[in-house]
């Protein structure tokens, strides 16, 4: 079946522009993460969407970040007036539920200039 | 704090010569650790799940074994076709979240 998608793929903007990223889950899946991978650095966790639970946003690294589940499915991550600081790949994973694997998208590489 | 630990960062070997990689982690209960594999340009890839000490796991030429401090992925006779970052993974039991907590990853290069 289908697995995770990003997109767009790459996103290049400029310093204190607004972009918006998308992750769709694999169907059926309940749980959806978002995570940020820096050059040399793991994957940092961002937020988690559990059903219809609060998300856990306990890793967004500002009140620049935000990112909302319309339906229980598709997701939607805001960087609101980007910094170069924020240039990374920005990975979505979905898992059938909270203890199970997570599979992760292809990523979106997003560079501020 | 929960923390994971990769080594070696980088390790290069010769077909079919094998190796393990190290996985050393600590965290506040353990649900489970993951092993992920991770092409350039792609994201991770699943490889295993070990939720307690003495499991072991099994895919081709991959073996992962689990501790109550750490995970090493066995590589036997590798393949070029194996070369990529080796990404392992935590999941605490003591918090709320489900979040993996990861290493940096090792970068495996096998030449022919």
């Amino acid at each position: 079946g289908a697995g995770v998608s990003q997109s767009p793929s790459n996103k290049v903007t400029e310093k204190g522009k607004d972009v918006e990223l998308r992750c769709d889950p694999i169907s059926g899946h309940t749980a959806l993460y978002w995570y940020r991978q820096s050059l040399g650095q793991g994957l940092e966790f961002l937020i988690y969407f559990q059903g219809n639970s609060a998300p856990d946003k306990s890793g967004l690294p500002s009140d620049r970040f935000s990112a909302e589940r319309t339906g229980g499915s598709v997701s939607t991550l805001t960087i609101q007036r980007t910094q170069q600081e924020d240039s990374a790949v920005y990975l979505c994973a979905s898992s059938p539920g909270p203890n199970n694997e997570q599979f992760f998208g292809p990523g979106t590489r997003l560079t501020v200039l | 704090e929960d923390q994971v630990t990769q080594s070696p960062e980088a390790l290069r070997l010769q077909e079919g010569e094998s190796s393990s990689l190290n996985c050393s982690y600590t965290v506040s209960g353990l649900r489970g650790l993951f092993w992920y594999r991770q092409d350039p340009g792609k994201g991770p890839e699943f490889l295993f799940t070990l939720y307690s000490a003495g499991e072991e796991k099994e895919k081709e030429r991959l073996k992962a074994t689990l501790t109550k401090k750490e995970s090493f992925l066995h590589i036997t006779a590798p393949k070029p076709e194996d070369s990529a970052t080796y990404l392992c993974a935590v999941q605490s039991s003591g918090g709320a979240t489900n979040k993996l907590i990861f290493g940096t990853g090792t970068l495996l290069a096998v030449q022919p």
